[in-house]
């Protein structure tokens, strides 16, 4: 299986910061990765795919970009409905799997 | 509006099964790809397998031994098994769709299920 490192594991930034989470994959993915946010008590929901394609009605202020193992979620403009846990997931192989989340405080 | 909704018993003993049925509205299961997803409290995701309108399954290898699954199109449902579950089976288990099967990128889920093991 190929395994994910995301880090850091949660962080807490202010309203307008910038903060980017990476992920890094343990053998080449393309770019077959994905981004998702989960709010409390909520399921998932799709951010990016594909490593950089926005999700439609996704907010322009997240990007994905990708550098061979390496996949980076960047949030500009923090707004306090971005406080969640962000997941990353490779489905360049199967089993497909999930980086351990970052969760963001505001 | 595509709708997902996952249905089935919140409490099972161990050793037993664990059985749940994903009700799918607003476009025909023939027409994507499935998934289950699984979610222990407080822990991060896991993937549990992909499951075909044709009968078609692929599913998690740590998992294969204890599951099985159906599909009823006449219901545009699709169900899962999960034989002798152990408290480490406990999470929440979403249902879901894969929009591509190219990318695999899963793009709507239902509300999610709570089981716990005990």
């Amino acid at each position: 299986d190929i395994q994910i490192t995301q880090s850091p594991s949660s962080l807490s930034a202010s309203v307008g910061d910038t903060v980017t989470i990476t992920c890094r994959t343990s053998q080449t993915t393309g770019n077959s990765l994905n981004w998702y946010q989960q709010r409390p008590g909520r399921a998932p929901s799709l951010l990016i795919y594909g490593a950089s394609t926005l999700e439609v009605g996704v907010p322009v202020r997240f990007g994905g970009t990708s550098s061979g193992t390496d996949f980076t979620l960047s949030i500009s403009g923090l707004q306090p409905e971005d406080s969640a846990t962000y997941f990353c997931q490779q489905t360049y192989t199967t089993p497909p799997t999930f980086g351990g989340g970052t969760t963001v405080g505001i | 509006q595509v709708h997902l909704q996952e249905s089935g018993p919140g409490l099972v003993k161990p050793s037993e099964t664990l059985s749940l049925t994903c009700t799918v509205t607003g476009t025909s299961i023939s027409t994507y790809y499935w998934t289950w997803i699984r979610q222990p409290p407080g822990k991060g995701l896991e993937w549990i397998g992909y499951f075909y309108s044709s009968g078609r399954t692929t599913y998690n290898p740590s998992l294969e031994s204890r599951i099985s699954s159906s599909v009823d199109r006449s219901k545009n449902q699709f169900s899962l098994n999960l034989t002798s579950v152990t408290a480490a089976d406990t999470a929440v288990y979403y249902c879901a769709r894969v929009r591509s099967i190219a990318t695999r990128e899963v793009d709507i889920w239902g509300q999610g299920t709570l089981v716990t093991v005990s």
